[in-house]
């Protein structure tokens, strides 16, 4: 089936460690993006991309950094710059990087910092 | 700046009523598209529908229904005959014209549903 995944589920990390979140699609979508959600809160844009190596800054980019080597993949790292990472990411993706278009979610990774 | 705001926080209606989840936008494109999504217990959300901004039309979808009114920047939702399963955070979003080049979805603070038997 096609989809976007997104590993782990769960993530726990110490403070003053880096982690990385994968998200993976498989719809031959183009533009991928990184959403943080607090509680109670909308969704924020932290990074998107509309092709291979090729990516812009969301609105809160700080203390992240994204790679897109692959059509199918963009990782997230949350490095140690982030002063408040304790949130639910999701990931998308669309069929272009276009307002036309839905974006379509993966199911999220909560990140607790302990 | 394009903004959406969605003034309720939570709703709590009892199932079988009818309940409006209000919506209104801010932009100043002439060309843009709004969205609802719903994101279940389980977080992931889901794409309910998409209107562009020349089309005012009102939508209905089973139970679902859609009223998209320029005049006064809102796109509000309505599920007629709740039922439990509808309990959800929704969220209203909006997008500038597909010719920008750097369009994004800005999402309003959403509005949690919860059905009760």
């Amino acid at each position: 089936d096609g989809g976007i995944t997104q590993s782990p589920k769960y993530l726990f990390r110490k403070e003053g460690q880096n982690v990385t979140l994968s998200c993976e699609q498989n719809l031959n979508h183009d533009a991928m993006y990184w959403y943080r959600q607090d509680p109670g809160q909308g969704l924020r844009l932290i990074y998107y991309s509309q092709i291979v190596n090729d990516f812009q800054k969301g609105d809160i980019a700080e203390g992240y950094s994204v790679s897109r080597e692959k059509k199918e993949s963009f990782p997230l790292t949350v490095t140690s710059a982030q002063k408040n990472p304790t949130a639910f990411y999701l990931c998308a993706s669309s069929l272009r990087e276009s307002g036309s278009n839905e974006q379509f979610f993966g199911p999220g990774t909560r990140l607790t910092v302990l | 700046a394009q903004k959406v705001t969605q003034a309720q926080t939570e709703i709590s209606v009892v199932e079988k009523e009818d309940v409006t989840l209000d919506c209104v936008y801010e932009t100043r494109d002439t060309t843009y598209y709004l969205f609802w999504y719903k994101q279940p217990p389980s977080g992931e959300l889901v794409f309910l529908i998409r209107r562009n901004s020349f089309d005012e039309q009102n939508e209905i979808s089973g139970r679902y229904s859609w009223n998209f009114q320029k005049s006064t920047s809102s796109f509000n939702f309505t599920i007629t005959a709740s039922q439990v399963v509808d309990s959800a955070v929704y969220f209203c979003a909006l997008s500038e014209s597909a010719y920008s080049s750097a369009s994004k979805i800005i999402f309003g603070s959403g509005t949690r549903l919860s059905i009760r038997p």
